[in-house]
């Protein structure tokens, strides 16, 4: 019942360093969720995928690319790092579309950027 | 901007009391919102949800209520329980909108 997985769960990487974040569920869901957690704040939206074959910028894309593999997957890319871009990230699906729908979280993936 | 706003960090009370999470918004367009919990070292978990047109939706001890003049919400848990100790998300959106959240409240139940 593993619900919606991410790997690592930790990484370090160095400033101009490239690193892919990986996000798969197994509740057949059509939608994804990628957001960034920093201290103090809410959960930022990054992207989003409300099906598959279909991407779209959140409230924070710069700096971020993803891909929508299938149905199941859905990657975070960051091209070259930064050290603003040390945050905890999140993975997250919902059943369909809809802002209305609840979402499923995975336990994120804590990055550090010197 | 920060259009949805938790404005207490943390909030104790004794077990078995009442806790009110509070919550305000600042975008009239949004019509859906919703409470998740969090845990440490996990993701958070969807809690209950309430539609604009509606003013109060209960799901056992808990109840969140929707005034949508003052554009604020709350969440009641009664009664509380030390496993309620999380940090609570108020998450808000709309058609045209993605989902904005709060900063969270940190809930400690003490025994």
């Amino acid at each position: 019942n593993a619900g919606v997985t991410q790997t690592p769960k930790f990484q370090v990487l160095k400033t101009g360093q490239s690193m892919t974040l990986q996000c798969a569920q197994d509740m057949n869901h059509n939608s994804m969720y990628w957001y960034r957690q920093d201290p103090g704040m809410g959960l930022r939206l990054i992207y989003y995928s409300a099906s598959e074959g279909t991407t779209d910028k959140g409230e924070v894309p710069n700096g971020y690319n993803v891909s929508r593999l299938n149905k199941r997957e859905f990657s975070l890319r960051l091209e070259s790092a930064a050290p603003s871009q040390t945050s905890v990230y999140f993975c997250a699906s919902s059943e369909a579309g809809g802002w209305d729908q609840p979402q499923h979280f995975g336990d994120g993936t804590r990055l550090s950027i010197l | 901007d920060q259009q949805v706003k938790q404005n207490s960090p943390s909030l104790s009370v004794q077990e078995g009391r009442i806790s009110i999470l509070n919550c305000d918004y600042t975008n009239s367009m949004f019509d859906y919102f919703l409470w998740y919990k969090k845990y440490p070292a996990e993701g958070p978990t969807f809690l209950i949800s309430i539609s604009s047109i509606k003013d109060k939706n209960e799901d056992g001890r808990f109840t969140v209520f929707l005034n949508k003049s003052a554009k604020h919400l709350s969440l009641h848990i009664v009664p509380s329980q030390p496993g309620d100790s999380a940090v609570y998300f108020c998450a808000a959106s709309s058609t045209n909108n993605d989902m904005r959240f709060g900063a969270g409240t940190r809930l400690t139940v003490k025994p």
